[in-house]
C-alpha cells in the first residue's frame, strides 16, 4: 500500500504560470486536505474536503483552487503562480474528519 | 478560533537525557490534541493523540504527552533521548465539534536536535 503519493517531488516555476499538484490516496479515505509549511509557521490549511464532491476553504486559500471529481484523487492548483506561494506543500487524507491524518511526501515548489 | 504555541523553537539535548517540548492551545470548544513528528525530507507522522478518556497518552517509541484542561497544555515528554529522535514535533489541535470539527490547526513547531 503506497498510502499518499505526491507529483512533482519539487518544481522551480516561474512568476504567473498556473501550476497543478497532484496527490492520490489509495487508502479510501473519505477526507483530503492541503497544508502548506514555511519556516516558524508551521502547517497552514488551504483548502480541504471532507468527502468526494465537496471542497472547503481552510485559514489561507488565496491565490489556490481544489477539486474533488473523486475519492482518491485531490489536486491543488496555483491559477497564476506568485514568489510568496514557494513553500513546501503537503497533501493529507483521514478516514473522517476527526481521525488522524495521514501526510504525504510534500512538494518542493519555488516561485520565481 | 483554535490556536496552538510551541513554546521553543529548538531544543538541543543530550543522547540518554530527559526531554520536555511544551504545547500550549486556546479553544472555545473541546479539543482533540495531536503530536505529529517529521523526520528530515520527510511527511508528518502521528506520534500521538488525546482524544478522549486518560489524560496520559503514549507512543510506542517512548514519548508521552499529558492532556492538561486547567492550564491548556499538551506537553510532549521522553525520559531518556536517542539520536534517532532528532527530528521536527508539531503539536496540532481540532475542535471536537462545531464548525471547525476536524481541522487541524498546528504549532509552529520545535527541532529536537539530540547530541551525542
Amino acid at each position: 500500500i503506497a498510502g499518499i503519493t505526491q507529483a512533482p517531488t519539487s518544481q522551480i516555476l516561474a512568476a504567473g504560470r498556473r501550476m497543478t499538484l497532484r496527490c492520490t490516496q489509495d487508502m479510501r479515505h473519505n477526507a483530503m486536505y492541503w497544508y502548506r509549511q514555511d519556516l516558524g509557521l508551521g502547517l497552514r490549511l488551504i483548502h480541504y474536503s471532507n468527502t468526494a464532491g465537496t471542497t472547503g476553504k481552510g485559514e489561507v486559500p488565496d491565490g489556490y483552487s481544489v477539486s474533488r471529481a473523486n475519492t482518491d484523487d485531490f489536486p491543488l492548483t496555483l491559477a497564476s503562480a506568485v514568489p510568496s506561494q514557494t513553500s513546501v506543500y503537503f497533501c493529507a487524507s483521514s478516514e473522517s474528519k476527526a481521525d488522524t491524518q495521514y501526510f504525504g511526501p510534500g512538494t518542493r515548489l519555488t516561485v520565481l | 478560533a483554535q490556536s496552538v504555541t510551541q513554546l521553543d523553537s529548538q531544543v538541543p539535548v543530550f543522547e540518554e537525557a530527559p526531554v520536555e517540548l511544551r504545547c500550549n492551545y486556546s479553544s472555545s470548544v473541546s479539543v482533540y490534541l495531536f503530536w505529529y513528528v517529521q523526520y528530515p525530507n520527510q511527511g508528518l507522522q502521528l506520534l500521538l493523540k488525546y482524544l478522549s478518556g486518560s489524560t496520559l497518552v503514549k507512543s510506542i517509541n517512548g514519548f508521552e504527552a499529558e492532556f492538561n484542561k486547567s492550564q491548556t497544555s499538551f506537553h510532549l515528554r521522553k525520559p531518556s533521548v536517542h539520536i534517532s529522535d532528532t527530528a521536527e514535533y508539531f503539536c496540532a489541535v481540532s475542535n471536537a465539534g462545531g464548525t471547525s470539527y476536524g481541522k487541524l490547526t498546528f504549532g509552529q513547531g520545535t527541532i529536537l536536535t539530540v547530541h551525542p
